[in-house]
């Protein structure tokens, strides 16, 4: 059974800096692309950042580019995103999923950026 | 305003049809596959329709997706209570060299 399962979230001022960590089972984690999409309170899902099966290619949307980093361990089975210069509207549930088609999807965990 | 349009809602009745469209442009469904997924607030999101048609290992047949030029949609047969949640298209944008997402259709089962 895949599982995928956040961690790292919680409440920080604008201009913070927080780490996710997603670790996974259930699937051979080094061989699949990863994914970050977030969700703000009130809106749907936004695509943040994918990574390669070997950390070699890196995508991320507009808005978080120079601020967050995705990279990943496959020996560890486990997936980050490195989050700094936090801003109030990075506020969102954020998804780890697998795939190149965002397969399966963890349950998220809450970033709340806040003064 | 999001990239993929989609209606904001959309209902029918237990044994229903319904359709949940997605509108977009040359730049993402028009060239590359759709994705289709379903949220339950407090829930994982689940993949149910990627490359515009296919359905994963555990999807019921209930669920099909179509695509004709830059619009794809997503029909669900045999309406089920439990199929009220909230509905999203997805597709690569190769002019924003992103993922896009559409805004969301929440289906409501009456």
């Amino acid at each position: 059974e895949v599982q995928l399962v956040e961690s790292g979230g919680g409440l920080v001022q604008p201009g913070g800096s927080l780490r996710l960590s997603c670790a996974a089972s259930g699937f051979t984690f080094s061989t699949s692309w990863m994914n970050w999409v977030r969700q703000a309170p009130g809106k749907g899902l936004q695509w943040v950042a994918s990574i390669k099966k070997d950390g070699t290619e890196k995508s991320y949307v507009d808005s978080v580019k120079g601020r967050f980093t995705i990279s990943r361990d496959n020996a560890m089975n486990s997936l980050y995103l490195q989050m700094n210069s936090l801003r109030i509207e990075d506020t969102a549930v954020y998804y780890c999923a697998n795939g190149d088609q965002f397969d399966y999807w963890g349950l998220g965990t809450l970033v709340a950026v806040s003064s | 305003q999001s990239v993929l349009t989609q209606s904001p809602s959309a209902s029918g009745t237990p044994g229903q049809r319904v359709t949940i469209s997605c509108s977009g442009s040359s730049s993402n469904i028009g060239t590359y596959h759709v994705s289709w997924y379903q949220h339950l607030p407090g829930t994982a999101p689940k993949l149910l329709i990627c490359r515009d048609n296919q359905r994963p290992s555990g999807v019921p047949d209930r669920f099909s997706g179509s695509k004709s030029g830059t619009s794809a949609s997503l029909d669900i047969s045999g309406l089920r209570s439990e199929d009220e949640a909230e509905y999203y298209c997805a597709a690569w944008d190769n002019g924003l060299s992103s993922w896009v997402f559409g805004g969301g259709t929440s289906l409501t089962v009456l």
